[in-house]
Parts: structure tokens; C-alpha cells; sequence
């Protein structure tokens, strides 16, 4: 079964240092998503990209937090430098279309504990 | 602004009865509500779904009751299984596409 695949799986670092977490849709998905989730909370959209466009990305904090799909496959979510209230579950999902109705597949996540 | 509300944290059934999930929005524009489960150490997985204009959807064990007029629905499940134990999220569409989700149950369905 196709599965969206995130790396790495588990990440600490230290503040002011900077961060990469990497997602690999499911093939042929041409809309993916990252988001963050904070401990006790529902996931929240970071950015969303429609092959290697972004669409919205109206709750990244884009002074520190950058992500890309150069070629409209995999992405990368980028933070620098991190910081101690960055420390979350960092989720990647696709879906085949972009819109409503459209289920989207999550990943495992990247857990990120920032110290 | 918690667009999407689950106001229990935690619930605790027993093997065979009923689990009752509950959500409330306050976006009337919302037309399409969904259901994900997440076990720790794993992405939320869809489990059910319900589009604005039915009331009730069902799948298996699993139904999501919707009340537009008091924004509300809930998910059901009968019966409750030890493997149901997971955080479960509603989430709905807003107008853009955007998926907002609630703040998560968590289930544990003790043997």
C-alpha cells in the first residue's frame, strides 16, 4: 500500500540551530501539505503546495521557516534557527487533488524537540 | 479562534459498549466534516467522513451523527473495541480547501 514517507523520524536539536525534515508523497499526488502539531492540539497547516507551487502558506512563520517541491515530488520544511516553542510533531500528507472532499494521507511525522 | 472543538480530552469505555466522540464548529460555512484516528507514533489515518447535507453516515462500526443546526456531530462506535484505543480528530473543510481539526479525543477502551 502506498504510504507517505517522512525522515527523519525523530529529531533534537539545540535552539538557534538549523532543522530539515523531508516527505516523500504518495506517487502521483500532486497536492501536499505540511503541518505542525503541538502536544494536546490538532494538527494546523504549516504550507500547502500544488506541484511545486505554494498555494497557502498564510501560517508559516516565514522569518525562520522556509519549504520547497523544486520538482513537484518530494519537499523539504526548513527552520532557522530553531527555537524552544518549535518543538512539535511535524506532519507531511498529500492528496491525489487539491480542494475539498479530498482525503488526504499523512505520514508518520518527524517529532521535533528543540532544547 | 479554535474554529473546530473537541471539549473532552479523554474517554474511557469498556470493551463492547458504545464510544460517543463529540465536536462542535462555529463556522456555518463548513460543508464537509471528517473523522481521523492517530495511535502514538503514527500519522492520523481517515476513518470516516460526512458531507453537509446528510445527517448520518455510516461505516461498520463506525457513525458520524451531523447536527448543522446545532454544529455539532459525533462519532460512534458499537462496539467499542481495545484496538479503537487511539486520539481521535474531527476536522472539517473551511471555504478554501483548508482542513481545520479539532484538539483530539483520546479513546481507551479497557479490555
Amino acid at each position: 500500500e502506498a504510504e507517505v514517507a517522512q525522515s527523519p523520524r525523530y529529531k533534537i536539536t539545540e535552539k538557534s540551530q538549523a532543522v530539515a525534515f523531508w516527505c516523500d508523497p504518495i506517487s502521483g499526488h500532486a497536492t501536499l501539505y505540511w503541518y505542525r502539531q503541538i502536544l494536546g492540539q490538532g494538527p494546523e497547516l504549516l504550507v500547502q503546495f500544488q506541484d511545486e507551487s505554494v498555494v497557502d502558506d498564510s501560517q508559516l512563520p516565514k522569518d525562520r521557516f522556509s519549504a520547497e517541491r523544486l520538482k513537484g515530488v518530494d519537499s523539504t520544511l526548513k527552520i532557522q534557527p530553531a527555537e524552544l516553542g518549535d518543538s512539535a510533531m511535524y506532519l507531511c500528507a498529500s492528496s491525489l487533488v487539491r480542494g475539498s472532499y479530498n482525503e488526504q494521507f499523512f505520514g508518520p511525522g518527524t517529532r521535533l524537540t528543540v532544547l | 479562534d479554535q474554529q473546530v472543538k473537541q471539549n473532552s480530552p479523554s474517554l474511557s469505555v469498556q470493551e463492547g459498549r458504545i464510544s460517543i466522540l463529540n465536536c462542535d464548529y462555529t463556522n456555518s460555512m463548513f460543508d464537509y466534516f471528517l473523522w481521523y484516528k492517530k495511535y502514538p507514533a503514527e500519522g492520523p489515518t481517515f476513518l470516516i467522513s460526512i458531507s453537509s447535507i446528510k445527517d448520518k453516515n455510516e461505516d461498520g462500526r463506525f457513525t458520524v451523527f451531523l447536527n448543522k443546526s446545532a454544529k455539532h456531530l459525533s462519532l460512534h462506535i458499537v462496539p467499542s473495541q481495545p484496538g479503537d484505543s487511539a486520539v481521535y480528530f474531527c476536522a472539517a473543510y473551511n471555504q478554501g480547501g483548508k482542513l481545520i481539526f479539532g484538539q483530539g479525543t483520546e479513546l481507551s477502551v479497557k479490555p
